[in-house]
C-alpha cells in the first residue's frame, strides 16, 4: 500500500522554541493532506486541511499563526509549531491521500515541550 | 456536528475468545467508515474500510459491519490473540476529513 513518511518520530524541545513535523507520501502524489492532533486518552483531532498550493484550512479553535502548515509540492506539507510551550505537548499525526480514497497516515509525532 | 463513539472504551479478554468493538454515529450523511489499530506512541494502521454503499468487509480474522441508517459500525475480532491488543479507533469520512471515536483500549491476556 501508499506509505506517508512522517519524521521527526519523536521531539523534546524547550518553551519558547519552534519545531518542524515533515509528511511525506513516498509513492503516490497527494492532493490533501490532514493534520491531527492526539491528547493522551483522547481521540485524533483534526487540526487543519492542507491542500497544495494553496493556504490549510484550520479548524475552529486551531492558531493558524502558531501551527503553520506548508504545502509546497504533492509529496510534502510540513507543520512548524511557532514558540511551542508546555501545553502544546501532543502527539501530532499526519494524513494524505486522493479526493475521498482511502487516506494513509503517518507514523506520528511524540512532541514535549518542557 | 458529527459524533462519534465507540464503546466500551476498554475491554479485557483471554485469549481465544472472540469479540465485538461497537462504534456509533450521530450524522449518517458519510462517504465511508473505517476501523484503525493504533499502537501505543505509534502511528494508525488501518484494518478495514467499508464504503457507505456496503454493509461490510472483511480482512482474516476480522470482519467490520456498517448500518448506515442507525449510525452502527461493529468490528468483529475472531479468535483474539495478544498480539491483537491495542487501541482501535473507527472514523467516518465527511468531505475529505475523519472524524475519530476516542478508541476501545483492547487487551488480550495469554
Amino acid at each position: 500500500g501508499a506509505v506517508v513518511s512522517q519524521h521527526p518520530s519523536r521531539v523534546i524541545c524547550k518553551s519558547g522554541t519552534s519545531v518542524k513535523i515533515e509528511c511525506r507520501s513516498l509513492d503516490f502524489q497527494a492532493t490533501t493532506m490532514f493534520w491531527y492532533r492526539q491528547f493522551p486518552k483522547q481521540s485524533l483531532m483534526l487540526m487543519a486541511t492542507s491542500n497544495e498550493g494553496s493556504k490549510a484550512t484550520y479548524e475552529q479553535g486551531v492558531e493558524k499563526d502558531k501551527f503553520l502548515i506548508n504545502h509546497a509540492s504533492l509529496t510534502l506539507s510540513t507543520l512548524t509549531v511557532t514558540s511551542a510551550h508546555p501545553e502544546d505537548s501532543s502527539f501530532y499525526i499526519c494524513s494524505a491521500g486522493v479526493a475521498n480514497e482511502k487516506l494513509f497516515f503517518g507514523s506520528g509525532t511524540q512532541l514535549s515541550v518542557l | 456536528k458529527q459524533e462519534v463513539t465507540q464503546i466500551p472504551a476498554a475491554l479485557s479478554v483471554p485469549e481465544g475468545e472472540n469479540l465485538v468493538l461497537n462504534c456509533s454515529f450521530t450524522d449518517s450523511a458519510i462517504y465511508n467508515l473505517q476501523w484503525f489499530r493504533q499502537d501505543p506512541g505509534k502511528g494508525l494502521t488501518s484494518l478495514l474500510l467499508i464504503q457507505s454503499s456496503q454493509r461490510e468487509q472483511t480482512s482474516g480474522r476480522l470482519n467490520a459491519s456498517l448500518d448506515k441508517s442507525s449510525g452502527r459500525s461493529t468490528l468483529y475480532i475472531a479468535a483474539s490473540q495478544p498480539g491483537d491488543s491495542a487501541t482501535y479507533l473507527c472514523a467516518v469520512t465527511q468531505g475529505n476529513a475523519l472524524n475519530f471515536g476516542k478508541g476501545t483500549s483492547l487487551l488480550v491476556t495469554p
